[in-house]
């Protein structure tokens, strides 16, 4: 079975410069995830999404950051602009249903490792 | 609001040796608490899951973990450390809402010396 696919793998950009990353998901899972994973600390989730709606976005930074999962299976999330404390890896993950942690397994990419000079 | 901290940033033990990695958890209700593993280069990895059935949870590669209610513990053990375990552990409690989201411990790097 493939696993969660994301590209690219690095990103080297200027501040104020926009990026993009992609992210493909397991076949057949409806949840999509994107986490923020600052060097030292754990991921920290931005955004969820079930099939091609918004489940939780509450700590996405909505005045740069965009994300869109638009038929419901690739997604792609956006900075624009950027700043040098967006400098992170931005991990993908996908489950089957994403209803219930306890029964349903997240599967996380490996990463883009964004750094903006 | 749930929450895990994870009492040790490094950890280093020999190889052959018991790893015991530290795990508090906070949660105002009954947690689901997970461990992962992250090997540089590498995607996340699920190495085993508490969801309120046995208090001691077995799982991948000869790690175990024990929920401890009284405790608020999720400490992960394994008794004999390899070489290949070399990585970043992280210890991961799910929210409240029933949407699958997870939030993660800051990790403990495990290192494994000859």
């Amino acid at each position: 079975e493939a696993g969660v696919a994301q590209s690219p793998r690095y990103k080297i950009i200027e501040k104020r410069q926009s990026v993009a990353f992609w992210c493909n998901p397991i076949s057949g899972h409806a949840t999509l995830y994107w986490y923020q994973q600052i060097l030292g600390q754990g991921p920290k989730l931005l955004i969820q999404f079930q099939n091609n709606g918004v489940v939780d976005d509450s700590q996405l930074p909505k005045d740069r950051f965009s994300a869109e999962r638009l038929k419901g299976v690739d997604s792609t999330l956006k900075i624009q602009p950027a700043k040098l404390e967006d400098s992170a890896v931005y991990l993908c993950a996908s489950s089957l249903e994403g209803r219930r942690a306890t029964t349903d397994t997240q599967y996380f990419g490996p990463g883009t490792r964004l750094t903006v000079l | 609001a749930q929450s895990v901290t994870q009492l040790d940033s490094h950890v280093s033990v020999s190889e052959g040796t018991p790893v015991l990695l530290r795990c508090n958890y906070s949660s105002s209700y009954s947690p689901s608490l997970f461990w992962y593993v992250q090997h540089p280069n590498k995607g996340l990895q699920l190495l085993l899951k508490y969801t309120s059935a046995a208090t001691l949870v077995k799982g991948i590669n000869g790690f175990e973990a024990e929920f401890k209610k009284s405790e608020t513990s999720f400490h992960l053990t394994k008794p004999s450390a390899h070489m290949s375990d070399a990585a970043e552990y992280f210890c991961v409690v799910s929210h409240s809402g029933n949407t699958g989201k997870l939030i993660f411990g800051q990790g403990t790097t495990l290192q494994v010396k000859p």
